[in-house]
């Protein structure tokens, strides 16, 4: 099946500090997404990207499909933006439905 | 809009006790629906998927089993729990196949 490796796995800034998170896939997608898990676990979408780029406040992700990989910015980081941020793929061929994930990147923005 | 519901939130069970977990979604139709579970650590594992009432595919073998008795409503069930099945579960949902997915809030199960 599809590979998926997110970097760095942990990540530790102050806050004002700006981040790069990288997601590399082994094969192509139809479907690709970054979630921030929540302290409460639960995840919450950012984006939706298979291809692009696409930005949302002081967040922005780009995904280049041709070399199958994704990046995630996080701008001005603030300590609500602690937490751990997934990189999630659909398999682009005829394969089967569903998300596989990467293992995170852990990121602590300290005050 | 939309919303998925996922309960109860945190659940302790005893070794071979039975679980029933649930999951609806709301204001949409023939929704593809899916379970995943996130063991120690941080990866999420997809474990059961659904793309219309009675039809389940399974990613892993494992001691649970998934049904969809409703076209919104998502089961996840085991006859025996083992240690190895505690984790966090969680439901979610995207309108059709390849779409963006929506998680409910999860269930934390722990089996003592």
């Amino acid at each position: 099946g599809i590979q998926v490796e997110q970097s760095p796995p942990d990540l530790i800034l102050q806050e004002g500090a700006n981040s790069t998170l990288r997601c590399n896939f082994s094969d192509s997608v139809n479907n690709l997404q970054w979630f921030h898990q929540n302290p409460w676990g639960q995840l919450i979408n950012l984006f939706y990207i298979p291809s692009g780029t696409k930005q949302n406040g002081r967040l922005s992700a780009t995904t280049v499909a041709t070399e199958r990989y994704s990046l995630l910015y996080i701008s001005s980081s603030q300590t609500t933006d602690s937490g751990v941020y997934f990189c999630a793929v659909e398999d682009g061929g005829g394969g089967a439905d569903g998300l596989t994930f990467g293992k995170g990147t852990h990121l602590i923005i300290q005050p | 809009s939309q919303t998925i519901h996922q309960w109860p939130a945190t659940l302790v069970q005893p070794v071979g006790s039975p679980l029933s977990l649930e999951c609806t979604v709301e204001g949409t139709s023939n929704p593809n629906l899916y379970w995943y579970r996130q063991a120690a650590g941080r990866g999420l594992q997809l474990l059961f998927y659904s793309v219309g009432i009675g039809q389940i595919s399974s990613e892993v073998p494992q001691n649970l089993s998934a049904s969809r008795p409703q076209d919104r409503q998502f089961i996840l069930s085991s006859k025996k729990l083992l240690l190895s099945d505690s984790g966090f579960y969680l439901c979610a949902w995207s309108p059709y196949r390849k779409a963006e997915a929506f998680f409910g809030q999860g269930t934390r199960l722990t089996v003592v």
